[in-house]
């Protein structure tokens, strides 16, 4: 399996607090993303990062945001979490290209 | 379009049978179309993919047909067995780094 670990793996909180996500790699890949997966709606990009200090907005990227300051560590934050922001979340790694993407095995986030 | 529609939704077949899912895309740009399978509790890992200059490509069990000209790929499993009861996606990329995934079929294999 790559090297990739993400947490927590599980987490409950309340609306307005803020949640910091966290995936780390040792794989060294170029390419790091966050995805949210929700029934009937598969696997959303939040944001992704293409190298140190360099991310770049997904398909679902409001309410979230995100920070890469070491090749291995890729954060995803929500300031203030709302409801509808219950998800899990996996991180990603890639080389880049048409490459193949492995995830983590997941945050089940749920905010109450 | 950067959408990747995919069928069924959810599909039950008897062990030993040939399980069949659907995707279709719009956007003649894609060129990378890869399969996932995934666990409960675990991320999506790699099954199998396919550039669009092959019709068909097989790994054991597990062949992707590709038709171009329909913008249409299948996924297909031969002698399905119990423990590839998982949910699959299949998606589409552009050499632009980033994956469009279909909203994924749940596959159970009757044993």
């Amino acid at each position: 399996d790559a090297g990739i670990t993400q947490s927590p793996r599980h987490k409950v909180t309340e609306t307005g607090t803020p949640v910091t996500l966290r995936c780390h790699q040792t794989e060294n890949h170029r390419y790091m993303y966050w995805y949210r997966q929700d029934p009937g709606h598969g696997l959303r990009l939040i944001h992704y990062s293409y190298g140190v200090k360099d991310t770049d907005k997904g398909e679902v990227s409001d309410g979230y945001s995100v920070s890469r300051s070491k090749t291995e560590d890729f954060l995803l934050t929500l300031e203030s979490a709302t409801s509808s922001q219950t998800s899990v979340y996996f991180c990603a790694i890639s080389k880049g290209g048409s490459q193949p993407q492995h995830f983590g095995d997941g945050t089940r986030l749920s905010i109450l | 379009q950067q959408q990747v529609k995919q069928s069924p939704q959810s599909l039950i077949v008897q062990k030993g049978g040939i399980s069949i899912i659907n995707c279709a895309y719009e956007n003649t740009a894609f060129d990378y179309f890869p399969w996932y399978q995934q666990f409960p509790g675990k991320g999506p890992a790699l099954l199998i993919a396919i550039r669009p200059d092959v019709s068909e490509k097989k790994e054991g069990r597990f062949t992707i047909s590709f038709n171009k000209s329909a913008k249409q790929f299948s996924l297909h499993i031969m002698d399905s067995q119990p423990g590839d009861s998982a949910t699959y996606f299949c998606a589409a990329s552009m050499g632009d780094d980033k994956i469009i995934f279909g909203k994924g079929t749940r596959l159970h294999i009757l044993p």
